[in-house]
């Protein structure tokens, strides 16, 4: 089945870094969705990008989509202590979501 | 417009015990989902409904069961807890099903087996 998962599984930056972080997964999907986990809450859903777009921008968020490598990546700019938290890709397929085990991200004032 | 809420927040249950999780949508969401979350396994999908059908189901064993009500309220249940129960369950709806579009999570119930 497929799944995704999170490469780098944890990273800490200080404030104003950036922070990239990718997703790979396994087989064909309609969309890849990125989310935020804060300590063990619920999800916040990020961005969505389809399966047809490559590059997707959201405020401080840019998100990229290669269906070729099956990867994509997310790219924080300009990181605040309030971004500290998971961040998990989800992949469609199947008619389930299918979600990485999410990077863990610390934003040092 | 309110989020995604579920009821109740935390709990603790035994061995053997049952447990059933409550989940409303956001008002308009016909679609909702459950997962389990755990350190070692992390987010798996149980199940979808749409319109009280269920129409996906994850690999867990029939213990885990769900359901739908007419006002997209759903409900999952999980009968004869074990030990490895112990998880966050997650719900989320959707304005369509198939889980393509953007989902909006609840807060989760933490739930302990004793």
């Amino acid at each position: 089945s497929q799944q995704g998962e999170e490469d780098p599984q944890a990273l800490s930056i200080q404030e104003g870094e950036n922070a990239t972080m990718n997703c790979s997964y396994k087989t064909s999907i309609n969309n890849l969705q990125w989310y935020r986990q804060n300590s063990g809450r619920g999800l916040v859903h990020l961005i969505l990008i389809r399966s047809n777009e490559r590059e997707k921008h959201s405020g401080r968020l840019r998100v990229t989509l290669d269906t070729s490598k099956k990867s994509s990546s997310l790219l924080i700019t300009a990181s605040r202590a309030a971004d500290t938290a998971s961040y998990l890709c989800a992949t469609d397929g199947n008619n389930r979501l299918a979600f990485g085990k999410g990077n863990q991200v610390v934003v040092i004032p | 417009k309110a989020g995604v809420t579920q009821t109740p927040r935390y709990l603790i249950k035994t061995r053997g015990q049952q447990v059933t999780l409550s989940c409303s949508p956001i008002s308009g969401h016909r679609s909702v989902s459950w997962y389990q979350q755990t350190p070692g396994q992390g987010l798996q999908f149980l199940f979808e409904y749409f319109s009280e059908t269920q129409r996906n189901k994850g690999n867990f064993p029939g213990r885990f069961s769900g359901r739908q009500f007419s006002n997209s309220r759903s409900e999952m249940n999980v009968s004869t807890l074990e030990l490895g129960d112990s998880a966050l369950y997650l719900c989320a709806s959707s304005l369509v099903a198939g889980l393509q579009e953007t989902q909006y999570f609840g807060p989760g119930t933490r739930l302990l087996v004793l």
